[in-house]
């Protein structure tokens, strides 16, 4: 258990909708990263935040948008769904922001679009 | 753009054979370079690390080391074992630390 809570771990919806993929750091971290893992696309960083604030952007479609609380906690919101947007997002988290960072990773949510 | 090349899977072996996961990497500047383990059903897990050029990450009995002049970044383990199917990614570090680049990942199959 890496101390990193996505939830919820399945999410089917149509094309065309909103959802939301909230994600709980671990006890202590300060950084949210975003990923999303698809088969065509691999593994692709999405967005960062640290302590509330963005600090960089991947490729993140316009669609989506992601902030950062001050409990920590970070949400991932994905609007005008497309059904390639269906992919597993992953959370990570690490305790600062620099370089050589550790990232623990949650299990995932797999949003399937339909 | 910075990028990670893995070779494709399945590498699919016997239990107590020797593994190698390949992974060459095209970046500006000296990355710090990483391998990412995930379980079936789990998010990624950090295998091991290596920062500077010549640098030897090891774990659990898998290491690699960071070559600047071959850019590579090459997995190895002498005995593998069935527990360690799994899916293994490479990747690198931008200079910022804000974000990894992920290679295409490799399953790894071990039979008994």
């Amino acid at each position: 258990d890496s101390g990193v809570t996505q939830t919820p771990k399945h999410l089917i919806t149509a094309t065309g909708q909103r959802v939301t993929l909230r994600c709980s750091p671990r006890s202590g971290d300060l950084s949210v990263y975003w990923y999303q893992q698809s088969l065509d696309q691999g593994l692709q960083f999405l967005i960062h935040y640290y302590n509330g604030e963005e600090r960089a952007k991947g490729n993140i479609l316009e669609r989506f948008s992601a902030q950062q609380f001050p409990d920590l906690h970070s949400e991932l919101n994905l609007s005008s769904l497309e059904l390639g947007d269906s992919a597993l997002y992953f959370c990570a988290s690490s305790v600062g922001a620099g370089l050589n960072e550790k990232l623990f990773f949650g299990s995932g949510t797999q949003l399937s679009v339909l | 753009g910075d990028s990670v090349t893995q070779m494709e899977g399945p590498v699919t072996l016997s239990e107590e054979a020797f593994l190698t996961i390949n992974c060459t990497y095209t970046a500006t500047g000296y990355p710090s370079l990483f391998w990412y383990v995930q379980y079936p059903g789990e998010g990624l897990q950090l295998l091991l690390k290596a920062t500077k050029a010549d640098d030897k990450g090891s774990n659990k009995g898998f290491e690699a080391t960071y070559r600047k002049e071959t850019t590579s970044f090459h997995l190895e383990k002498g005995s593998v074992q069935v527990s360690d199917s799994a899916v293994y990614f490479c990747a690198l570090s931008d200079r910022t630390g804000n974000m990894l680049t992920f290679g295409g990942g490799t399953r790894l199959m071990v039979k008994p």
